[in-house]
């Protein structure tokens, strides 16, 4: 069974900017989460979305945004990019969403993330 | 606010057995505790994931006490391959909380 597919694997921009980040989870998979991790906050949750609906949000401003597709592919965009953006942007699928699994016992797998950096 | 607490680094000879501890206070009634681990430029593995007493696998054990505020991590006979961040990972529910919270991460270092 294939893995979570996150592309691209490197992306590199200039302030002001926006960019859109693609995932593709793993077959059967109906939640899609997005995380930035960076070393000084760490893993930091973006949101979550179930059948194409975002059900639940982290503490990000509003530059940040995604949308899942019918086939539960899922992309993140990130409008008027600032230099603190720069981090690695990691994409995670389970088979329920976050207000079943956190009881249900369904873990999130994550891909390897797409890195990217602001100039 | 929600909060996970790891040790930020530990070291390990090869062949020991290695206990990771995270600290979770506000975890929720129906709450799981989730283990990965983590190599540098790729994404988190899930190891383990418990909700209560102990829960083994082939690679880790689990230790989650009857008040469920702490957990921990057990690799057994680490090896250098093992050399990684773990993180613990705990849903959290309730207004104004983000629903998921990760610890710092726990450098684990094995030495030959």
């Amino acid at each position: 069974k294939a893995g979570v597919t996150q592309t691209p694997r490197y992306l590199i921009k200039t302030r002001g900017q926006q960019v859109t980040l693609s995932c593709s989870p793993i077959s059967g998979h109906r939640s899609v989460s997005w995380y930035q991790q960076t070393p000084g906050q760490g893993l930091q949750f973006l949101f979550e979305y179930f059948s194409e609906t975002q059900r639940n949000k982290g503490n990000f401003p509003g530059r940040f945004s995604g949308r899942q597709f019918s086939n539960s592919r899922s992309e993140m965009n990130v409008s008027t990019l600032e230099l603190g953006d720069s981090a690695l942007y990691l994409c995670a699928s389970s088979a329920r969403t976050w207000a079943t699994w956190g009881a249900g016992g369904q873990p999130q797998h994550f891909g390897d993330g797409t890195r990217l950096s602001i100039l | 606010l929600a909060k996970t607490t790891q040790p930020i680094s530990m070291d390990s000879y090869e062949g020991q057995e290695v206990n990771i501890t995270c600290s979770h206070n506000n975890i929720a009634t129906n709450d799981y505790i989730t283990w990965y681990q983590q190599f540098p430029s790729q994404g988190p593995r899930f190891i383990i994931q418990g909700y209560k007493t102990k829960v083994t696998n082939e690679v880790a054990s689990l230790f989650i006490p009857a008040d469920r505020k702490s957990s921990t991590l057990s690799l057994p006979r680490v090896s250098l391959s093992d050399t990684a961040v773990y993180y613990c990972l705990v849903g959290y529910r309730g207004s104004g909380n983000t629903p998921l919270v990760f610890g710092k991460g726990t450098r684990l270092s094995v030495i030959a």
